[in-house]
């Protein structure tokens, strides 16, 4: 049973435009929100959190957004950039829980 | 800051063997560490979850006798695959939470572990 589900296994964004990558979590009782960057062959890689008492963490390119309400978080980065092609997962958990993370979105950023 | 390491990255073992796999944290304590496998285009599949000192929790399905993990310190946990077989082939990937950045949420990641049963 996918708790977390991101639905599009791939997205191909031009340099310099937005990326936007969502997800979608089934457990009410999640109340923290993670985004990992994944290369091929290496760990993933911690990019931004949420938690549930917010609706948008900003970190540089990166803005997280949580629309609780619909059990929904999405991931944008403006601009976009050729390095930033590689595998983003989303993750959910509670209070010093486990982790249960979606299957990933290839992202390509092409030139 | 948060720095994760797994040794060794790669490894090729023959069939029967048992094989270690360490994770460290280099610059926190990690009061969990969790192990994971990714299988080929799909999420990382949790298979346990070890707290310093005492045993590890497994996720259903996953073998405990076949992946012992030992979570010695606050630095260090071993994941070992014992008579390794070529289904074993995979990607482990460790992670360790720990109060970095005073936030105990977050968990990093080491770079994983290619390991292949011939």
């Amino acid at each position: 049973d996918q708790q977390v589900k991101q639905n599009s296994p791939s997205l191909s964004v031009q340099e310099g435009r937005i990326s936007i990558l969502n997800c979608d979590y089934t457990n009410s009782m999640f109340d923290y929100f993670l985004w990992y960057k994944k290369y091929p062959a290496e760990g993933p890689t911690f990019l931004i959190s949420i938690s549930s008492i917010k609706d948008k963490n900003e970190d540089g390119r990166f803005t997280v957004f949580l629309n609780k309400s619909a059990k929904h978080l999405s991931l944008h980065i403006v601009p976009s950039q050729p390095g930033d092609s590689a595998v983003y997962f989303c993750a959910c958990g509670s209070t010093l829980g486990r982790l249960y993370f979606g299957r990933g979105t290839q992202l390509t950023v092409w030139p | 800051g948060a720095v994760v390491s797994q040794h060794p990255s790669r490894v090729i073992c023959k069939s029967g063997t048992s094989v270690k796999i360490e994770c460290r944290s280099l610059d926190f304590q990690a009061t969990t560490m969790f192990w994971y496998r990714q299988f080929p285009k799909k999420s990382l599949m949790l298979m346990a979850t070890s707290n310093e000192g005492s045993k590890a929790t497994y996720e259903q399905g996953v073998e405990k006798d076949k992946f012992l993990i030992n979570h010695a310190s606050l630095t260090l946990s071993t994941l070992t695959v014992t008579s390794a077989h070529p289904e074993d082939s995979s990607f482990y990937i460790c992670s360790a939470r720990g109060y970095t950045t005073g936030n105990s949420y977050e968990q990093y990641f080491g770079p994983g572990t290619r390991l292949t049963v011939t």
